[in-house]
Formats: C-alpha cells, structure tokens, sequence
C-alpha cells in the first residue's frame, strides 16, 4: 500500500545533541510537510517543500532544519534539541495543487528530550 | 486570516448514541475542509473533505459532514458510535497563500472524543 512512513517511532536525545527524523513516502507526491504537535496541540506547520523548493513557516525557529534530498525522502534535523522541543512529529504529504490541502500523514515519531 | 474554531474540547457520549463534532472557520474564499481523526500516539487519518459540489459529504468509518456556507460550518456526523471511535478529531481548512502555498492546512484545536460504554 502507498504510504507515509517515519522513523524511528520514538526517539529518546539529549539536550543539545542533535537529531534527525526521517520521513519516506511511496506516493510520489510533490509536497512534504513537517508538522510539530505538543500534548493536546493542534500540529504546527514548521516547513515545507514543493519538490525541492523549501519554504520555512515565519515562526519556525533556526534550531529547526531540513532536508529533501529526493522526491521519496525528506528529514528533519533539530541541531541542538531544547527541552521545549519535546514533541510528536509529523510529516504529511500531498499533490501540488493549489488550495486543496488533502494532505496523508505518517505515524509521528515521538522525541523526548532528557 | 484563516482560522477554525472547534468549541467543544471534549465531549462524552455513550456507545451507540449520535455524536455532532462542531467545527467553524474564518475565512474570505472558498474554502477547502477536512475532518481527520487521531488515535493516541498515531498521525492523522483523513476521515472526509469537502471541495465543492454536494454540500453533505460522506467519509469514512460511517462519518458525515455538512457544510453550511450561511453558517461558515462544516460539523463532524455520526449517527451511531462505536467505541473505537474515541480518539481526538481535527478540523482543518486549506488555503493558498501565494504560489508556494499549496494546500497549507490550518487546524482547529481539536475535540476529545470519550465513549461510554
């Protein structure tokens, strides 16, 4: 089945050791988002790509960076984990068209930052 | 801007009795919505959406939605719940805020579903 596929399901890092997530999909979309969800938060929109264009949410901090080295792949690196980046995290993925937003999301990967 | 405001942040119902999820948004086009569901500890999972045409859409698990421009709602049906349906619902609208911005969601705050049995 086509699917949106993270790694690993939990992670367990150390304040300030860096970290990446990682997120596959089989669909061939063209858009791979990156959502941040807190305990009882809606997700949080961090980034994004359009193929290989980023495009970084405002409010997203520098602590926060990625990668897409494909259409299948995309990671999500957090150079020096805080204590408030204890977190689900979600990536998604849809079609390229405009306004629509149907998005499919992977299971989350879960951090804890000891 | 957008926005999506689920009032309800936690409602309980008894297995077998009908469940309306309340989900209003805020926003200066036509909109794009959606209705996911989400277990504990899992992602999201799309249970139906609405882009035009028929304004009650049937989704999945035996939910329904129906949106009322006049009223800038789109509410989350069902008219028999299961005890497996007890998890956290989110409504969302999509929007296109420049050329980039393809079907960027804004989500509302969500609502606990409890059911008894």
């Amino acid at each position: 089945d086509a699917m949106v596929i993270q790694n690993p399901r939990y992670q367990v890092t150390q304040f300030g050791k860096p970290v990446t997530l990682s997120c596959s999909q089989t669909l061939n979309h063209n858009v791979m988002y990156w959502y941040q969800q807190k305990s009882s938060q809606a997700p949080k929109l961090l980034f994004h790509y359009y193929d290989k264009d980023f495009n970084n949410e405002a409010d997203t901090p520098d602590n926060f960076q990625s990668r897409r080295p494909n259409t299948s792949f995309c990671f999500l690196d957090i150079r020096s984990p805080g204590l408030g980046d204890a977190a689900m995290y979600l990536c998604a993925t849809s079609r390229a068209l405009p306004g629509q937003g149907e998005q499919y999301f992977g299971p989350g990967t879960r951090l804890t930052v000891t | 801007a957008q926005s999506v405001t689920q009032p309800d942040i936690h409602i309980t119902v008894s297995e077998g009795a009908s469940l309306e999820l309340r989900c209003n948004y805020s926003y200066g086009a036509t909109p794009y919505l959606f209705w996911y569901v989400q277990s504990p500890g899992q992602g999201l999972q799309l249970l139906l959406k609405y882009f035009s045409g028929d304004t009650l859409v049937q989704g999945i698990k035996g939910f329904e939605a129906e949106f009322k421009r006049s009223q800038s709602s789109f509410n989350l049906r069902k008219p028999s719940v299961h005890w497996s349906d007890a998890a956290e619902y989110f409504c969302a609208v999509a929007w296109n805020a420049g050329g980039t911005s393809y079907g960027k969601l804004t989500f509302g705050q969500g609502t606990i579903l409890t059911v008894h049995p």
